[in-house]
């Protein structure tokens, strides 16, 4: 079975600063990750979609990585902004008609 | 991208009563859509796989009886909660995926349902 962890689960940073969110997986089998934001209360926005063949994918000031052998993604924040605080989750998905298995997140504060 | 749409964003029901959400691919055709549930500060999870035209599939633990899917068109799924307990309330939330060129791309998801049963 499939597992997801996202490390670390919560993180407080003074604005401006570049900081990185860590996702790993337990079965390398994946067909792609993708990281979403959560606010408080929210549905989820796609942030980033890597498949299974790619090694990163950019968006903006987002960047996510993915080393699939090992089991390992990463979302790299540059410039941080007081706006981009949300819990941030981490999923992966098995197969074309599979759903979706989520990590639980990393609650991110960017302080004014 | 994609928008999915999802009713109602919040319900509260009183015990035993059953509750629909509906969830909307609004601009293009699903013939697959996710259900999933989210309790506080708990990853979401999980609870089926709403096929157009046929029967759900649902994961390990989750009631088929309790939680019927319908998905009747390409575009429309709907999760009702039946016989609802206070244990039910949770953020329901639906995600379906757009295909492009016959491949399946990134998961777009509905706002959620916050279910409330007193």
């Amino acid at each position: 079975k499939q597992e997801v962890t996202q490390i670390p689960a919560a993180l407080s940073v003074p604005e401006g600063e570049n900081l990185v969110l860590n996702c790993s997986f337990t079965d390398s089998a994946i067909y792609n990750l993708q990281w979403f934001r959560q606010d408080p209360g929210k549905g989820l926005t796609s942030l980033l979609l890597i498949q299974s063949s790619q090694r990163e994918q950019t968006s903006g000031r987002l960047n996510a990585s993915l080393d699939k052998s090992s089991g390992r993604s990463t979302l790299y924040i540059a410039a941080s902004q007081p706006g981009d605080s949300a819990t941030y989750l981490c999923a992966v998905t098995g197969g074309g008609a599979d759903g979706l298995t989520f990590g639980k997140g990393t609650h991110l504060i960017i302080q004014p | 991208g994609a928008v999915v749409s999802q009713h109602p964003s919040w319900v509260i029901c009183k015990s035993g009563t059953s509750v629909k959400i509906e969830c909307r691919s609004l601009d293009f055709q699903a013939t697959t859509m996710f259900w999933y549930r989210q309790f506080p500060k708990q990853s979401l999870m999980l609870m089926a796989t709403s096929n157009e035209g046929s029967k759900a599939t649902y994961e390990q633990g989750v009631e088929k009886d309790k939680f019927l899917i319908n998905h009747a068109s390409l575009t429309l799924s709907t999760l009702t909660v039946t016989s609802a307990h206070p244990e039910d309330s949770s953020f329901y939330i639906c995600s379906a995926n757009p295909e492009y060129r016959g491949r399946r791309t990134e998961a777009f998801f509905g706002q959620g349902t916050r279910l409330t049963v007193v």
